[in-house]
């Protein structure tokens, strides 16, 4: 069965600091994989995927994840994170046939020191 | 516009009573969703709606009813409300039900059951 883990259930970043949130997932072949972010009270934003070819991908407001098949991860980073990316971030997992069926981590929530 | 809207935002019920969830979506998107939250922000699907005919319906309480009167909404009927209903609950879009499509959410509807 497909599973997503994600370690860290909260990270505290300086203002300005780099940034990697870490995903695992488990799927016999490769997945479909999304990073989403819910910042407090709204619903779910994509910030970037990836189903194929490069496998760095950029997303919205400055986020990259890196998809490593050996080591089955698709970890998101960020080089400098602002306040406002204070959120809880979410890592999902799509299979081949799933008829749209996302599989989510249990999230890690992100706080920014000024 | 808001692309995928959903009502009530809140809902505080009593245990026994029947509630319903709206969801609204002018992406014209042919696939939505339903997701629960819980009070440890894990998100879980339960139901999906391609064209208005039900494409997923996990391990949720009979209790739960969705119904889809055009492509554009999707609707959640629960009867007979558990304290364990109050969650979060989120509607989500997608172009098709294809794994790899992102898909758009909601605000979500906090229950609170009493």
């Amino acid at each position: 069965a497909q599973s997503v883990t994600q370690p860290d259930i909260h990270i505290t970043v300086s203002e300005g600091a780099s940034l990697e949130l870490r995903c695992n997932y488990s799927y016999g072949a490769t997945p479909y994989l999304f990073w989403y972010v819910q910042s407090p009270g709204q619903g779910l934003q994509l910030l970037l995927k990836y189903f194929s070819g490069d496998t760095l991908v950029q997303g919205i407001k400055g986020f990259e994840a890196e998809f490593k098949r050996s080591q089955s991860s698709f970890n998101l980073r960020k080089p400098s994170v602002h306040w406002s990316d204070a959120a809880e971030y979410f890592c999902a997992v799509g299979a081949v046939g799933s008829q749209g069926n996302l599989i989510f981590g249990k999230g890690t929530k992100l706080s920014v020191k000024p | 516009d808001t692309a995928v809207s959903q009502t009530p935002k809140y809902l505080v019920t009593q245990m026994g009573n029947d509630k319903s969830i709206k969801c609204e979506q002018n992406l014209g998107h042919d696939t939505m969703y339903w997701y629960k939250q819980d009070s440890k922000k894990f998100l879980k699907i339960m139901f999906s709606y391609n064209n208005k005919e039900l494409i997923i319906n996990e391990t949720v309480p009979n209790r739960f009813s969705p119904k889809s009167p055009d492509k554009a909404h999707l609707n959640l009927h629960i009867n007979s409300l558990e304290l364990g209903d109050s969650a979060v609950y989120f509607c989500a879009s997608s172009q098709t039900s294809g794994g790899w499509e992102t898909q758009y959410f909601g605000p979500g509807t906090r229950l609170l059951v009493l």
